[in-house]
C-alpha cells in the first residue's frame, strides 16, 4: 500500500523552512527520501532505518518514528535549487522493495 | 563519476512493435530495479533483480513484458507487444543492497502511437 505523503504542494520563499511528511499503514523497516526536478531522475537524499533514526545533511534532514510509520523530511533556511518533487520511499523489511509516495510538490521563490 | 546508464533516452514507436531498454547499473551495485513513472500512477516498481537473479515481478504485466539481466553489467526491459498504455518514463535504478538508496538512470521517454 503507497504511503501517504503530505503536503501535497507547497510554496515557498527563500530562506523559509518547510516539512514534509510520509506515513504508512504498515510497519516500516526503513524509508527513502528522493527530489526529482522536471524532467529529471530521481535523486536520492537519504535512508533512514528502523530504530528512530535522524538524519541530515547541509540543510536538509530527517527523521524517522517507526511506532508512529511516519518520517519526516525536514527543509530549512531553502534555497531555489531546493524545488522539485519529493518523494518518500518505505519498505517493510530488509528485502528491497519500495513503495513510493505520490510526492510533494515543493516550489521555493524569490 | 559512478551513473546508471540507460538507453535509448526517447523512443517513439507504433503500437504491436517491440521495444527493448537497456541499463547499465553502477559497477559493484548488486540490486537492479526497474521502475514505470506516468502522471496518473506515479512511481511503480516493475521488477528488481539481487546478484542478477529476478526477485520481483508482480509490478510487471507478464503477457507483454519481460525483463532479465544477462550479465552483472546489463539489465534489459523488453516489452512485446507495445501498447499506447504503455508510453510512460521508464527507469533503471541499482544499489547496494542495505547499504545505499536507489541511484536512478536519466531514463528512457517510451511514446507508443
Amino acid at each position: 500500500q503507497q504511503p501517504v505523503q503530505s503536503p501535497q504542494a507547497v510554496i515557498l520563499r527563500e530562506g523559509e523552512d518547510a516539512v514534509i511528511n510520509c506515513s504508512s499503514s504498515k510497519a516500516l523497516y526503513s524509508v527513502h527520501w528522493y527530489r526529482q526536478k522536471h524532467g529529471e531522475a530521481p535523486i536520492f537524499l537519504m535512508i533512514l532505518l528502523k530504530g528512530g533514526e535522524q538524519k541530515g545533511h547541509d540543510k536538509i534532514s530527517a527523521s524517522f518514528n517507526e511506532k508512529k510509520q511516519q518520517s519526516s523530511l525536514y527543509l530549512t533556511a531553502s534555497q531555489l535549487s531546493y524545488s522539485g518533487t519529493y518523494f518518500c520511499g518505505t519498505a517493510t523489511g530488509t528485502a528491497s522493495k519500495l513503495t513510493f509516495g505520490t510526492g510533494t510538490r515543493l516550489q521555493v521563490t524569490l | 563519476d559512478a551513473r546508471v546508464t540507460q538507453t535509448p533516452r526517447h523512443k517513439v514507436t507504433e503500437m504491436g512493435q517491440e521495444v527493448t531498454m537497456r541499463c547499465q547499473p553502477i559497477l559493484g551495485h548488486n540490486t537492479v530495479f526497474w521502475y514505470r513513472q506516468t502522471m496518473m500512477q506515479g512511481l511503480e516498481l516493475l521488477a528488481y533483480f539481487r546478484n542478477r537473479a529476478p526477485l520481483d515481478d508482480s509490478g510487471m504485466p507478464k503477457d507483454r513484458f519481460s525483463a532479465e539481466m544477462p550479465d552483472a553489467t546489463l539489465a534489459t526491459l523488453k516489452i512485446q507487444p507495445s501498447e499506447p498504455r504503455d508510453s510512460a518514463v521508464y527507469f533503471c535504478a541499482s544499489g547496494l543492497e542495505g547499504v545505499t538508496g536507489r541511484f536512478f538512470g536519466e531514463g528512457s521517454r517510451l511514446t507508443v502511437l
